[in-house]
């Protein structure tokens, strides 16, 4: 079945420093979406992605789609306290099952 | 508009009991969602409920099972608990047409522990 896998697992930044993670599917999705789990709460949706090579910006976030809508990335400029969390990517194929991965768990050193 | 609300928040279970979990949507959404999440892992899809029919199951057993109400809350029932069964129960309500197309708003979920 579809498997959605994300890299890496754990990052500790410094605050200021830019982090990106990383989202492959095993197989071609319709969209993507990004979530944010703040330590202790849900997740959070950030974004959704429709389009082959689709690139979308929220400030300081740039989410990008690939070519081949089989991969996906989230890169945080200049990092701040408040960014701390777990994101997640979530793919959907070509039906109502949405796959999450398994996250990417930002901590920032202020 | 009120967003999406889970009860309860915490509940503890012995092996081989069963137990309902409840979720109310957000205003404006008819279809629900329900996702477990292990300590550390992302959520797993469950089944998803869309006009009080299942409309998209995850691979899980048939213990688990959910029903949808005309006001499009629902319940999660899980039968002969287990102790991998353990985990955060994520409910998520969205804009009809399914999680597809529309983004998923989550409640806060409830932590089942079974022991």
């Amino acid at each position: 079945g579809q498997q959605v896998m994300q890299i890496p697992q754990y990052q500790h930044v410094q605050e200021g420093e830019d982090f990106t993670t990383y989202c492959n599917s095993s197989t071609t999705l319709s969209n993507i979406q990004w979530y944010k789990q703040r330590p202790g709460g849900h997740p959070v949706f950030l974004i959704q992605l429709v389009k082959s090579g689709e690139v979308k910006k929220q400030k300081r976030l740039t989410f990008q789609f690939g070519e081949a809508k089989k991969n996906s990335s989230l890169h945080i400029t200049a990092t701040q306290t408040t960014d701390v969390g777990t994101y997640f990517c979530a793919g959907m194929e070509y039906g109502n099952k949405l796959v999450f991965g398994a996250g990417t768990i930002l901590r920032v050193k202020s | 508009e009120t967003g999406v609300t889970q009860s309860p928040t915490h509940l503890i279970k012995t092996r081989g009991q069963q137990v309902t979990l409840r979720c109310s949507s957000q205003s404006g959404h008819n279809t629900v969602s329900w996702y477990q999440q292990a300590l550390g892992q992302g959520p797993q899809f469950i089944f998803q409920y869309y006009r009080e029919e299942e409309n998209g199951r995850g691979n899980f057993p048939p213990r688990f099972s959910g029903l949808q109400f005309p006001n499009y809350s629902s319940e999660l029932n899980v039968n002969a608990l287990e102790l991998d069964d353990s985990a955060l129960y994520l409910c998520a309500s969205s804009l009809p047409g399914g999680s597809g197309n529309s983004p998923l708003h989550f409640g806060n979920g409830t932590r089942l522990t079974v022991t």
